[in-house]
């Protein structure tokens, strides 16, 4: 069964610091992997995926991550903490068959001024 | 907005009831996924239905069901209610494809259970 891995429930950074958020999957097969963004009282809204095209992911808000086979990782970064990246971030994988998407246990970062 | 729509956001009620959840999903999408997100159990998978048949199963519990509609909006049916299902119901749609299809979210229905 294919699962993702969350390395760190809290992440805090000072704003302009390098986020750096983990996490790592499990899968007999190759993955689709996400990472998801999740505000306080709002539904989750997707920063960015792999689908094989390309190993290194841009997604919105500055926001990338590179997929690493050799590391079973699929960590997110960004250069430059900002104070509205503040919330719930998770890591997700799914299957080519039914799409059906496994969550991490999510990390919440905390950004200081 | 992610074009999922959530109906009630917020339902409080008691324990031993029976409570139904409505999503309607994006234009042109035929999935719907219900999840439901707690803080002991996180974020998890119940339900897939595609076209109005159920595609698959997660870790539902048997006092839940869901059914789709022709028009898609679907419908997660939750009974017998116990304290610990008080939770964050979300529901997602996509396209249907090969895989990797991008799910978007809803809101959320918020459902405390007294």
């Amino acid at each position: 069964a294919q699962s993702v891995t969350q390395l760190g429930s809290h992440v805090s950074v000072s704003e302009g610091a390098l986020v750096l958020l983990r996490c790592n999957y499990s899968s007999s097969v190759p993955p689709y992997l996400f990472w998801y963004v999740q505000y306080p009282n709002q539904g989750l809204q997707l920063l960015l995926k792999y689908t094989s095209a390309a190993t290194l992911v841009k997604g919105i808000n500055g926001f990338e991550a590179e997929f690493k086979k050799s590391e079973t990782s699929f960590h997110l970064t960004k250069p430059s903490a900002h104070m509205s990246d503040a919330a719930e971030y998770f890591c997700a994988v799914s299957d080519s068959h039914n799409n059906d998407m496994r969550f991490g246990a999510g990390t919440r970062l905390t950004v200081k001024p | 907005d992610s074009g999922v729509t959530q109906t009630p956001k917020h339902l409080i009620t008691a324990t031993g009831q029976r409570v139904t959840l409505r999503c309607s999903p994006r234009s042109g999408d035929l999935s719907v996924y219900w999840y439901q997100q707690s803080l002991d159990q996180g974020l998890q998978f119940l339900i897939h239905y595609y076209n109005g048949e159920e595609r698959a199963k997660g870790n539902i519990l048997e006092r839940f069901s869901a059914q789709q509609f022709p028009d898609l909006h679907s419908e997660l049916n939750l009974s017998s209610l116990e304290l610990g299902d008080s939770a964050l119901y979300f529901c997602a749609s996509s396209v249907p494809g090969t895989g990797g299809e991008t799910q978007y979210f809803g809101p959320g229905t918020r459902l405390l259970v007294l």
